[in-house]
């Protein structure tokens, strides 16, 4: 079975440019959660999709956005790039969101420098 | 709030020795999950390891076993016989209803074995 993949793995942009990047998960998999992941502050969940809905959310502005696909496939959105949202995207599938019991399964991630 | 702390930012080892990585974490939650990933230089985040606060019971995955002390709680990773492929930073995290599907991740420890 294919694990989750992200496209595109490398992405520059500048300042006040937006950005999305995709997820598709593993076959089967209906959950989708992104996160952050910076030197200084680690690794942080930005938000989960289930259903084509948002499901829990993390404390990041509203700058980020995500959406989820009937097929389960989910993007993320990043408006007004600021020079600290240079970081490694990396998405999560698993089989359900109704319990925190599901593992998450991560994804190569997309590097996304901001100049 | 929930937390998890991983106090060894860096740690090294020679091929087929032992090592264990510490990681403690704070909740008031009693039914909750651990995990242990692995991020090698490729970014990949991989599952290492994963236990469920009710076992009393310690995960093992081949050469990789936990000691899981829930009074304590603590959460470390032994990884025996270590090889390689084993130079990679690891992660300790955390899930509850609470925490709803957001993965709380320590900062990390990175190992790096040598020959």
């Amino acid at each position: 079975k294919a694990g989750v993949t992200q496209t595109p793995r490398y992405l520059i942009k500048t300042r006040g440019q937006q950005v999305t990047l995709s997820c598709s998960p593993i076959s089967g998999h209906r959950s989708v959660s992104w996160y952050q992941q910076t030197p200084g502050q680690g690794l942080q969940f930005l938000f989960e999709y289930f259903s084509e809905t948002q499901r829990n959310k993390g404390n990041f502005p509203g700058r980020f956005s995500g959406r989820q696909f009937s097929n389960s496939r989910s993007e993320m959105n990043v408006s007004t790039l600021e020079l600290g949202d240079s970081a490694l995207y990396l998405c999560a599938s698993s089989i359900l969101s109704t319990s925190y019991t599901d593992t998450q399964y991560f994804g190569p991630g997309t590097r996304l420098t901001v100049l | 709030a929930q937390t998890v702390t991983q106090s060894q930012p860096e740690m090294s080892v020679q091929e087929a020795e032992t090592v264990t990585l510490s990681c403690t974490y704070d909740t008031s939650e009693n039914n909750y999950y651990l995990f242990w990933y692995k991020q090698p230089p490729s970014r990949q985040m991989i599952l290492v390891i994963r236990q469920e606060a009710y076992k009393q019971q310690n995960a093992t995955e081949n050469r990789f076993s936990v000691n899981f002390q829930k009074a304590a709680k603590s959460f470390s990773l032994k990884i025996s016989d270590s090889q390689l492929g084993d130079t990679a930073m690891y992660f300790c995290a955390f899930i509850s209803h609470q925490a709803g599907t957001a993965l709380i991740f320590g900062k990390g420890t990175t190992l790096s074995v040598s020959s």
